[in-house]
């Protein structure tokens, strides 16, 4: 069964230190993986797709099948940045339904 | 710029209640979901619909009906509320195709008593 694994429910950093949001997939297929973030009294929204190999907000996220891992990455972490993040993956078995992980709060401390 | 609006916000209801969450969608897309939020277990999928007329179940469907009234709106009945149906929920539109990104909405928070 497709299943998305964030390890961390809490993850707490300093502001300027450097943030990685852990994600893994379990999926035989080619994935297509999604990261959705909710700030503070905010709706969910998209961050970024791997497809789009883009860089928003300076988060980044690279696809590694060998690992099957998303990981999110940003260099130096800001105090906007604490939000609940979400890895998702889209089967494509699935259609366009979404398969998301568990979630990880991310604190930002200054 | 509504994007995808639920109603309501928040809501109380006595175990054995019903209730129906409202969602609408001012962005033509043809594909839309209903999911509950629960801490620690993510967003699971209750019912969707690939396009106007059509249904299907999801992860977690028990205890919930849905309706695909047009191309715009998608509502979510609890014929029979129950405590465990506490729980944040959200409804998302997107095109067809695989991979396109959710638009969401902001949420119904529901307590069953």
């Amino acid at each position: 069964a497709q299943r998305v694994t964030q390890p961390e429910k809490l993850l707490s950093v300093f502001k300027g230190a450097p943030v990685e949001l852990k994600c893994n997939y379990s999926y035989s297929g080619s994935p297509e993986l999604f990261w959705y973030v909710q700030y503070s009294r905010q709706r969910l929204q998209l961050l970024l797709r791997h497809i789009s190999r883009e860089s928003i907000k300076g988060f980044t996220a690279d696809l590694n099948k060998g690992e099957t891992s998303f990981h999110l990455k940003k260099p130096f972490a800001q105090e906007e940045d604490s939000a609940m993040y979400y890895c998702a993956l889209s089967p494509w078995e699935y259609g366009n339904k979404l398969v998301f992980g568990a979630g990880t709060i991310l604190r930002v401390k200054s | 710029n509504a994007g995808v609006t639920q109603t309501p916000k928040f809501q109380v209801l006595k175990t054995g209640q019903s209730m129906t969450l409202q969602c609408a969608q001012d962005m033509n897309h043809n594909s839309m979901y209903w999911y509950r939020q629960d801490p620690g277990m993510g967003l699971r999928l209750i019912y969707y619909s690939a396009s106007e007329g059509t249904t299907d179940k999801g992860e977690v469907p028990n205890g919930y009906n849905v309706s695909r009234l047009n191309k715009r709106e998608f509502s979510l009945r609890l014929e029979s509320a129950a405590p465990s149906q506490t729980s944040v929920y959200f409804c998302a539109s997107s095109e067809q195709g695989r991979g396109d990104g959710y638009t969401f909405g902001s949420g119904t928070r529901l307590t069953v008593v």
